[in-house]
């Protein structure tokens, strides 16, 4: 069974940079896994921030970024804002199945 | 604009069917997939399956297989996500969310809360 991980928790300061990644236990992350990213708030849905790998959908802002880094998806916050303060998953395709990270809770301290 | 409308929050005992409902609007609703999302009470989101709307090709996670069912609707473009005999363990929100031919997955339902307790 896939499983992938993320980093349970990061903080960063405001203003700051910040990088997410996403590892498969199936090996290196590719193109061909489509990785997404998802940002949740308490309380409310998850949103879309990055589609198949680095494509950002309208409502997304400039300072969301995302790539493929050291063989994992990874997303990068750049200019960090206080209501960055969230939960991330990513979303990774495998094997005709699509499995969740298991989210990084992002701290703006 | 598109949108897709999750059916409300539903109470049940255990053993009882339940169905609910994900209403799409603002867009072809037979050329996406509709996924499935999974999201128990202060943990993670566990990704369910996904179905065509076209023509209701159903994909099931390895852990829900036999658990649930999908189906669609296409009359009304609405997604269904379907449980024949509920557990306490079916307690989560779930969340509809809409993903393209091209892997990419963009629009979510507000999520339906679904409680199973005797």
């Amino acid at each position: 069974q896939t499983v992938v991980t993320q980093e349970p928790s990061l903080t960063v300061s405001p203003g700051g940079t910040v990088t997410l990644t996403c590892a498969c236990s199936t090996g290196t992350v590719t193109n061909g896994y489509y990785p997404n990213w998802f940002q949740q708030k308490p309380g409310q849905a998850p949103r879309t921030l990055i589609y198949s790998v680095s494509n950002r959908p309208s409502w997304t802002p400039a300072r969301f970024s995302g790539s493929l880094l050291g063989g994992k998806a990874a997303l990068t916050l750049s200019g960090v804002q206080p209501e960055d303060e969230a939960e991330y998953y990513c979303l990774l395709f495998h094997g005709g199945a699509w499995v969740f990270g298991g989210g990084t809770k992002l701290t703006v301290l | 604009e598109v949108q897709l409308v999750q059916s409300g929050a539903e109470v049940k005992k255990p053993g009882e069917s339940l169905k609910i409902s994900c209403k799409a609007s603002g867009y072809t609703f037979t050329t996406y997939w509709i996924g499935w999302v999974r999201q128990v009470p202060g943990k993670g989101l566990e990704w369910m399956g996904i179905i065509y709307a076209g023509d209701s090709d159903a994909r099931y996670s390895p852990s829900f297989q036999g658990q649930v069912t999908f189906s669609a609707d296409r009359s009304i473009s609405t997604a269904y996500l379907q449980w024949n005999s509920l557990k306490t363990s079916d307690t989560a929100m779930y969340f509809c969310a809409r993903r393209d031919a091209y892997y990419n997955v963009d629009y979510w339902g507000q999520g339906t809360l679904v409680t199973v307790s005797s």
